[in-house]
């Protein structure tokens, strides 16, 4: 356990469907963080959170909308995705956003598949 | 970043130790070393870092040597739960908190 929970653990949805990915920190950390990791690929990141503001957006296609009430707690919100999201999520956290040195802490994921 | 080299495969015997090496010579002064691992449909794991001095952690030693242009990830008695991917990644210390994690290498610990 990393104290970094991510719910649901598998999720199968249609390309109109919307659904949203929960991610809990436990650490007390003021940064968080969505990662993709798709087949066969490094993984991606995807948004920074910094005591719940939006730091970095990495291109990410707008299909893909983060929300981060407070710093415990970080959503990804889905809708209309394509088969090729199809991926791991990872969220993760550490204590603060623009120190590089600092450890992140992972969460085991989200399995999504998308048909 | 700097970017990292590492085997895309080794093996170890369980009870033996398990040495992962990494490229990193284009590394600058300012970047430090970390190692991740991931364990198969899980999140990655932190194991463990260093600047320029060898480190040692509960997990694991890391080796740098002296011209910081590779390191070494051991772990001393690798057991069959320490199959993973290896990531090594080289950070700057100021900027973003990114992880850019490269193909690693993948451990099979053989029983």
């Amino acid at each position: 356990e990393t104290g970094v929970t991510q719910t649901p653990r598998h999720l199968v949805m249609g390309m109109t469907n919307k659904k949203s990915l929960k991610c809990e920190q436990h650490l007390g950390h003021n940064a968080m963080y969505w990662y993709k990791q798709s087949a066969k690929k490094p993984l991606e990141l995807m948004f920074v959170y910094s005591l719940e503001e939006r730091v970095e957006n990495n291109s990410v296609p707008s299909r893909f909308s983060p929300e981060c009430p407070n710093s415990s707690h970080l959503f990804l919100h889905l809708h209309t995705l394509q088969p090729e999201d199809s991926a791991l999520y990872l969220c993760a956290s550490s204590q603060v956003a623009t120190l590089s040195t600092d450890t992140q802490y992972f969460g085991p994921g989200t399995r999504l598949t998308v048909l | 970043d700097a970017k990292t080299t590492q085997p895309t495969s080794m093996d170890c015997a369980e009870g033996r130790a398990a040495n992962l090496p990494c490229n990193h010579s284009t590394i600058s002064g300012n970047e430090y070393v970390y190692w991740y691992r991931q364990i198969h449909s899980q999140g990655p794991q932190y194991i463990i870092h260093g600047l320029k001095n060898n480190e040692t952690n509960e997990m694991a030693s890391l080796i740098i040597t002296e011209d910081r242009k590779s390191s070494t990830l051991i772990l001393p008695h690798a057991t069959l739960r320490d199959t993973a991917v290896y990531y090594c990644i080289v950070r700057v210390r100021a900027g973003a908190n990114n992880l850019f994690f490269g193909t690693g290498t993948r451990l099979t610990v053989i029983p």
